[in-house]
């Protein structure tokens, strides 16, 4: 049972675009929501993260959208450069089953 | 600085052996994991610790044994009866388990020659 589940699974932007990875969950006890960066060979690194409470979250180009209702919430790079190619991961964190990731999304910007 | 570090980066295991993935942490967090990825499959988890002297499975701890003898370390043993051992091992940590604030290794990719 996959309870995190992440798309697309590859994505090509052109420099300047918008990219957007959307996730979806099932577990309502999950109660933290984080976004990891990965470059080829590396760990992940924690990008943004988000709580059930909040709507949205800002940094910088990053942004995380939470729709509690549906269950659902993304991630969307505004001006996404070259150095931004990496593979995503959404997550979820629940305090029994500890952290559940997506299966990640390969992100290419082509200059 | 502190951080996780996962040694050697790469290593080769020949059928039939066992190996040993090295993790240590600076950190002074109690709970450590380890994780499998393989392309398109995410993050999997193998075994995770809470505590000293404790740890549970995770969802794919068949062919694979930890120990935690001491806070910093958490070593990962591949044994030969892991069928499919090819793949990037990634070691984790958290001040206590269920609490954000994951840390993450560098990895080491293993493959079966």
């Amino acid at each position: 049972q996959q309870q995190v589940k992440q798309s697309p699974q590859s994505l090509i932007v052109q420099k300047g675009g918008i990219s957007i990875i959307n996730c979806a969950y099932e577990n309502t006890a999950f109660d933290y929501f984080p976004w990891y960066q990965q470059f080829p060979g590396k760990g992940p690194a924690l990008l943004i993260a988000i709580r059930p409470d909040v709507s949205e979250k800002k940094e910088g180009r990053f942004t995380i959208s939470f729709n509690k209702s549906a269950k659902q919430f993304s991630l969307h790079i505004m001006d996404s450069q070259p150095g931004d190619s990496a593979t995503y991961f959404c997550a979820a964190l629940d305090s029994v089953s500890g952290l559940t990731f997506g299966k990640g999304t390969h992100l290419i910007i082509q200059p | 600085d502190g951080g996780i570090t996962q040694s050697p980066k790469y290593l080769f295991r020949k059928e039939g052996q066992n190996v040993t993935l090295s993790c240590e942490q600076n950190l002074n967090h109690d709970a450590m994991y380890w994780y499998r990825q393989d392309p398109g499959q995410g993050l999997r988890l193998i075994y995770y610790s809470q505590i000293v002297n404790d740890f549970q499975k995770g969802d794919i701890a068949e062919g694979y044994s930890v120990s935690r003898e001491k806070k910093e370390s958490f070593p990962l043993t591949v044994t030969s009866a892991q069928k499919n051992p090819t793949a990037f091992y990634l070691c984790a940590s958290t001040p206590t388990q269920g609490i954000y604030g994951y840390t993450f290794g560098s990895g080491t990719r293993l493959t079966v020659v």
